[in-house]
């Protein structure tokens, strides 16, 4: 079973930031948090992961509470092409395999 | 050229036949996956390879087959298909060289099967 819950939809204006939550109470010591997207049935694309420092890349940001026990993906100015189904994961860092749950599905508006 | 490639991108086939999805890489990848998917549902994992040698059962192997004929290739075989097994299924890639926390995986296009 998956490991993480999320909101089954989300919408989002375009421009916005859009915040995405998940909850991974769960979670263990030695467990990345990552973030997957999928764009209208292709194949999912990796986002950005963390451990429990919030991190940045071209894409997204990736906010972890202190106590590991949440965190949010951040797309600071969501476009059209931000419309997908976003993955949070948690997953060992050596190996570990991705076990997807159902994810949310962010709509954004124009 | 795409990195993770799969054929056939779409099949149709009936009941009882024997199938077999490909999947080749270009990323000089060790690890290969295959994942499938239902309507409104995540990606369940069904087979993995570390190497060439190494095949691993996933969540719902049931049914399924792979071989591991090289490292480039990973194919999905069902030896007899069922109609609940029509799905999307995807192949993916990853480099556990690239580090200990980092290994992302990368996925090809799918190939939706329907059994009928």
């Amino acid at each position: 079973d998956a490991k993480t819950t999320q909101p089954p939809s989300m919408d989002c204006a375009e421009g916005r930031a859009a915040n995405l939550p998940c909850n991974h109470s769960t979670i263990s010591g030695n467990e990345y948090v990552y973030w997957y997207r999928q764009i209208h049935s292709q194949g999912p694309q990796y986002i950005i992961h963390g451990l429990k420092n919030n991190e940045t890349n071209e894409m997204a940001s990736l906010i972890i509470t202190e106590d590991r026990k949440s965190s949010t993906l951040i797309l600071p100015h969501a476009t059209l092409r931000d419309t997908a189904v976003y993955y949070c994961i948690v997953r060992e860092g050596q190996g570990g395999k991705l076990i997807f749950g159902q994810g949310t599905e962010l709509s954004v508006k124009p | 050229d795409a990195d993770v490639t799969q054929t056939p991108r779409n099949r149709i086939t009936k009941t009882g036949k024997r199938i077999m999805l490909e999947c080749s890489q270009t990323k000089g990848h060790d690890r290969m996956y295959w994942y499938r998917q239902d309507p409104g549902l995540g990606l369940r994992l069904i087979y993995y390879s570390f190497d060439v040698k190494d095949i691993n059962k996933g969540e719902i192997s049931d049914g399924y087959s792979v071989s591991r004929q090289a490292q480039a290739k990973f194919s999905l075989s069902l030896e007899s298909a069922i109609p609940n097994q029509t799905a999307l299924y995807f192949c993916a890639t990853s480099d556990p060289l690239a580090g200990l926390s980092y290994n992302e995986q990368f996925f090809g296009p799918g190939t939706r099967l329907t059994v009928l």
